[in-house]
């Protein structure tokens, strides 16, 4: 069984500039998650998917933070315009259910923001 | 908003020695998770306790869920270099998101 595949794997940009992640989760899982894990901490929701509707986007800062999954498979996650403090590993989750126990977790795209 | 809380931050030891991690949450858990992340990779589940004062075992990892749903621990007896990372519980208390601890990270030293 694949994993979740994300891309790109490393990116480097510099303040003010945007940026757009990707994520394909794994196949028939419905529902989709993003985190934001900064150095030392837990991963922190960003936006949750229940095939292509939003579950939950209450962390989410929406003045620069917009995702999408409008096939309810794939996902991309964009920050435009991008700050320092957005310099983090993002993470992309995908799991069977809503309620599902288990969390498949990407490999991440760890993002430096100059 | 529910925050969940775990210690030790950082936890050093000999290899054989034994390791416990603490999880604690602001409210009443419906679940609690455990996620074991090594260093440069991403999160890998571990397991998840459903019920009061459940207690279950995987080879040399015991967890626990405490009694009010409010706690949990993971303890790995023996510990071997191969445990090295760090060890994330979260919590959801009812329907809402998975809130995830900031972690115990654990070095062992051969």
């Amino acid at each position: 069984e694949a994993g979740v595949a994300q891309s790109p794997r490393y990116k480097i940009i510099e303040k003010r500039q945007s940026v757009a992640f990707w994520c394909n989760p794994i196949s028939g899982h419905a529902t989709l998650y993003w985190y934001q894990q900064i150095l030392g901490q837990g991963p922190k929701l960003l936006i949750q998917f229940q095939n292509n509707g939003v579950v939950d986007d209450s962390q989410l800062p929406k003045d620069r933070f917009s995702a999408e999954r409008l096939k309810g498979v794939d996902s991309t996650l964009k920050i435009q315009p991008a700050k320092l403090e957005d310099s983090a590993v993002y993470l992309c989750a995908s799991s069977l259910g809503w309620t599902s126990g288990e969390q498949f977790f990407g490999p991440g795209t760890r993002l430096t923001v100059l | 908003g529910q925050q969940v809380m775990q210690i030790p931050q950082y936890q050093h030891v000999q290899e054989g020695e034994d390791f416990t991690t603490y999880c604690n949450s602001s409210t009443t858990l419906s679940n609690i998770q455990w996620y074991k992340q090594r260093p440069g990779g991403h999160p890998v589940f571990l397991i998840q306790l459903v019920k009061s004062g459940e207690v279950k075992k995987q080879k040399r990892l015991t967890f626990q869920f405490g009694e009010a749903k409010k706690n949990s621990s993971l303890h790995i007896t023996a510990t071997q270099t191969t445990d090295v990372g760090t060890y994330f519980c979260a919590g959801r208390a009812g329907n809402t998101p998975l809130v995830f601890g900031k972690g115990t990270r654990l070095s062992v030293i051969a």
